[in-house]
């Protein structure tokens, strides 16, 4: 089983939709978790860190489920500019492993 | 802001060269990495550093190595560059402390090895 796993997608969604990705994990002492956006030819960015349950941000909503070993990110009322790759993030001892990430397309 | 460069955007190479990627941050952290990325993959860590003169080997330290003479700087050396070492390279900065302090990237070299 890979440390970390997401759908690759793409979503294709359109605008005002709500939409979620899941990530699951393999390392069940992990503590943080992290999503990171990373636009087309861009580099990533931290979008969201999540140290207990859950954490929301605006739109964004992220969502820890420590005995299934899974995170999910939910964006409501999705805008064209939320188009991009979503990468789920875990430390490990002294690195963090990401994800291959979930792309989302948002379209008019 | 935080800012991490990197010395090309673009990069074409032939195998058997050595290449040299650099990565500078002006933020004072202490700890810098090298990732790789490529499609289906994500982010692979090559290589690592906490602290000047100091390193340590990331998931894929083969063919690579890297220099960390100052503080801000963290250069990734390919020794003798080959085919599959074509890829998107990512430099990261972060404060010291727990692996979950936020990363900060550079835009990307994107190597082509002919």
């Amino acid at each position: 089983r890979k440390e970390v796993e997401q759908d690759p997608g793409p979503f294709n969604v359109p605008e005002g939709a709500t939409v979620a990705f899941n990530c699951t994990y393999s390392n069940s002492a992990s503590q943080s978790f992290f999503w990171y956006r990373q636009d087309c030819r861009k580099e990533p960015k931290l979008l969201m860190s999540v140290y207990s349950s859950g954490n929301e941000d605006g739109r964004f909503t992220a969502q820890l489920n420590r005995a299934s070993q899974y995170i999910s990110l939910l964006i409501r009322d999705s805008k064209l500019s939320d188009s991009a790759t979503y990468l789920c993030v875990v430390p490990r001892t002294d690195k963090l492993i990401f994800g291959t990430g979930t792309r989302l397309q948002v379209f008019p | 802001d935080v800012k991490v460069t990197q010395s090309s955007r673009y990069l074409v190479k032939r195998t058997g060269e050595k290449v040299f990627l650099e990565c500078v941050q002006d933020m004072d952290h202490e700890n810098m990495f090298w990732y790789r990325q490529d499609p289906g993959l994500g982010l692979r860590l090559i290589y690592f550093s906490y602290d000047v003169k100091m390193k340590e080997k990331g998931d894929i330290p083969e063919g690579y190595s890297v220099s960390r003479e100052k503080k801000e700087r963290f250069s990734l050396i390919l020794e003798s560059a080959s085919t599959n070492q074509t890829s998107m390279y990512l430099c990261a900065s972060s404060l010291p402390g727990p692996p979950g302090n936020e990363q900060f990237f550079g835009p990307g070299t994107r190597l082509t090895v002919l």
